[in-house]
Formats: structure tokens, sequence, C-alpha cells
């Protein structure tokens, strides 16, 4: 079936700094990926949509100058969490699709902790 | 896409079946329902979907009613394995899936 790979798993960094998490399609081709952030306890807020190719959509209240999406082939896409600051400490997750009506498949997440 | 509604809990026997109940009482014709779990600390992984017929694969089966204003999602022989966070999910075309609370379902022995 198809697989999502999401790395890092865990990253650890410090207040003002900036953090990549890569999200890959291992063996499809994926025209759009979803970017998931999810607070502790709490469900999974969907953070943007990215189109091979295309600029990012950031749902409404999320920062596109913060959260940077780039989804420059059809089987990675990037989010890159700019300045980080405690408060953005979560599990993000990736998930992709082909863009048919069949399921999404996710990544396994990224724990991201700010000190 | 079309609010759902899940009850937050509920237990279920190892070895029995789970039948989890899901309101999508506004969804309209092109969405689809999708059904995800959610173990702790992981991704959501995919169990069903479908859109006005009944289905069936090897994780689980999907009724929805004639109306279509709900569906039920059938775990056949609960294992402890199966204890996660189930998510009831109404799809339009738009292809984004958006989570509600879902239901944390807990397989006891």
């Amino acid at each position: 079936g198809a697989v999502v790979s999401q790395h890092p798993s865990r990253v650890i960094c410090k207040s003002g700094t900036s953090v990549k998490i890569e999200c890959r399609s291992l063996d499809f081709q994926a025209t759009t990926m979803f970017w998931y952030r999810q607070f502790p306890k709490q469900s999974l807020m969907l953070m943007a949509t990215s189109n091979e190719g295309s600029k990012a959509t950031y749902e409404q209240g999320v920062e596109k100058d913060k959260f940077l999406i780039n989804h420059a082939s059809l089987t990675l896409s990037t989010l890159t969490v700019t300045s980080a600051h405690p408060e953005d400490s979560s599990f993000y997750i990736c998930s992709a699709g082909t863009g048919a009506a069949d399921g999404y498949t996710f990544g396994s997440g990224t724990r991201l902790t700010v000190v | 896409d079309a609010k759902t509604t899940q009850p937050p809990s509920m237990d279920c026997a190892e070895g029995r079946a789970a039948n989890l109940p899901c309101n999508h009482s506004t969804i309209s014709g092109n969405e689809y329902v999708y059904w995800y779990r959610q173990i702790h600390s992981q991704g959501p992984q995919y169990i069903i979907h479908g859109l006005k017929n009944n289905e069936t694969n090897e994780m689980a089966s999907l009724i929805i009613t004639e109306d279509r204003k709900s569906s039920t999602l059938i775990l056949p022989h609960a294992t402890l394995r199966d204890t996660a966070v189930y998510y009831c999910i109404a799809r339009s075309n738009d292809y984004k899936l958006s989570f509600g609370a879902g239901t944390t379902v807990t397989v006891r022995a």
C-alpha cells in the first residue's frame, strides 16, 4: 500500500531557530499534500494544503510566513517552522494523496519541542 | 464539509464486535464518509470510506443509512490493538479532511 515517510520523528530546538520537517510519498506520486498540527488531547487541525508546483493554501489563522511549505516535487513536501517559540511545540503530521476519491495516507508525525 | 457528530468515548470487549456510530445529518450528495483511526502518538490510519453503499474491507464494515444522515463503522472482532481514537469525516470534492473530536474506543480484555 501507499507509504508516507515523515522525518524527523522527534526534534528539539531552541527558541528562535527554524526547523524543517519532510514528508515523502515513497511509492506513489502525491499531487496534493496536507499539513496538520495536533496539540495534546486535541484533534488534528488542518494547517495548509500544498499542491505540487504551486503555492500552498493556508487555513484561516495559520501564518504563512511562519509555517513555510514547499512542494517542489510529486514525492516531497516540506514544512519549515520559522523562528520557533515554545507555543509552536506540537505534533505535526502530513498526509498525501493522488487526488482521487480514495483514502489519504498519513505520515507517522513529528513531535516538535521548542525550548 | 458537513459536520459529523460522534460519541466522545466507548468501551468494548475484546473479541466482540464494536459498532461506532456517526451522525452527519447535513451531508451533501457529493460528500463521502471516511473513517480513520489514530493510535496514540501516531499518524491517522485509513480504515474505510463510502458514498451511499455499504462497504467492507479487511479492517471493517461501513454501514450508511439510506438517507445518508448517519453511518456505523463495525469492527467485527475487536482486539486490544484496536484501542484508538476513531474519526468519522464527511469529505467533499476539495479533498480536504477536517477532523472532529472523534470517539475514543477502549477495548478491554
